[in-house]
């Protein structure tokens, strides 16, 4: 059973518009929030994240919404650059020693 | 520093078939796991070490095992390989018991079981 779902498999988005991906889960334990962002070939490297007792947090272009009370979180990237062409996951936390991943979300950036 | 070091980083197996991943650190973290990313299903936690001595089950455990005899090492063992764990196997490590965002993951051991 997956607690942790993102229900896009991919998204495509023009430079310089905005990109949002989505993440729900199920577990109401989960005290906090990540995404982690993977190119081909290499290991997925941290993003941003989120306490349960927070809303919003923003990093540069990245900011992450949740709302607990739907149990969904959301990344959004402005402006996306075709840097940003990777494969996102969100990940929820469990009792502070578990990591559990979402099954990804391709984004492709065009010019 | 190195960060997380796997080996190897390919692999071919016949069913049945035993072999050893190996993971290092060298970033003194005390947590450290492993995933495997399958198509579709994103990454999965097999097993994880919140310290030296110290292992537990993840996700989906079966058909692997795991010791943590120090800080810096921690091999994942299958001890009779199967079609099924055909997967790209990731190892990571974090500084401490909670989370503060930041899971440093090897490059990855790409494992085919024929």
């Amino acid at each position: 059973d997956q607690q942790v779902k993102q229900n896009s498999p991919s998204l495509s988005v023009q430079e310089g518009r905005i990109s949002i991906l989505n993440c729900d889960y199920t577990n109401s334990m989960f005290d906090y929030f990540l995404w982690y962002k993977k190119y081909p070939a290499e290991g997925p490297t941290f993003l941003i994240s989120i306490s349960s007792i927070k809303d919003k947090n923003e990093d540069g272009r990245f900011t992450v919404f949740l709302n607990k009370s739907a149990k969904h979180l959301s990344l959004h990237i402005v402006p996306s650059q075709p840097g940003d062409s990777a494969v996102y996951f969100c990940a929820s936390a469990l009792n502070t020693d578990k990591l559990i991943f979402g099954t990804g979300t391709r984004l492709q950036v065009f010019p | 520093n190195a960060g997380v070091t796997q080996t190897p980083k390919f692999q071919v197996l016949k069913t049945g078939q035993s072999m050893t991943l190996q993971c290092a650190q060298d970033m003194n973290h005390e947590y450290m796991s492993w995933y495997r990313q399958d198509p579709g299903m994103g990454l999965r936690l097999i097993h994880y070490s919140v310290g030296a001595g110290i292992t537990d089950q993840g996700e989906v455990p079966n058909g692997y095992n795991v010791s943590r005899s120090t800080t810096e090492d921690f091999p994942l063992r299958l001890l009779s390989a199967a079609p099924s764990q055909t997967s790209v196997y990731f190892c990571a490590s974090s500084l401490g018991l909670a989370f503060t965002g930041e899971l440093f993951f090897g490059e990855g051991s790409r494992l085919t079981v024929l």
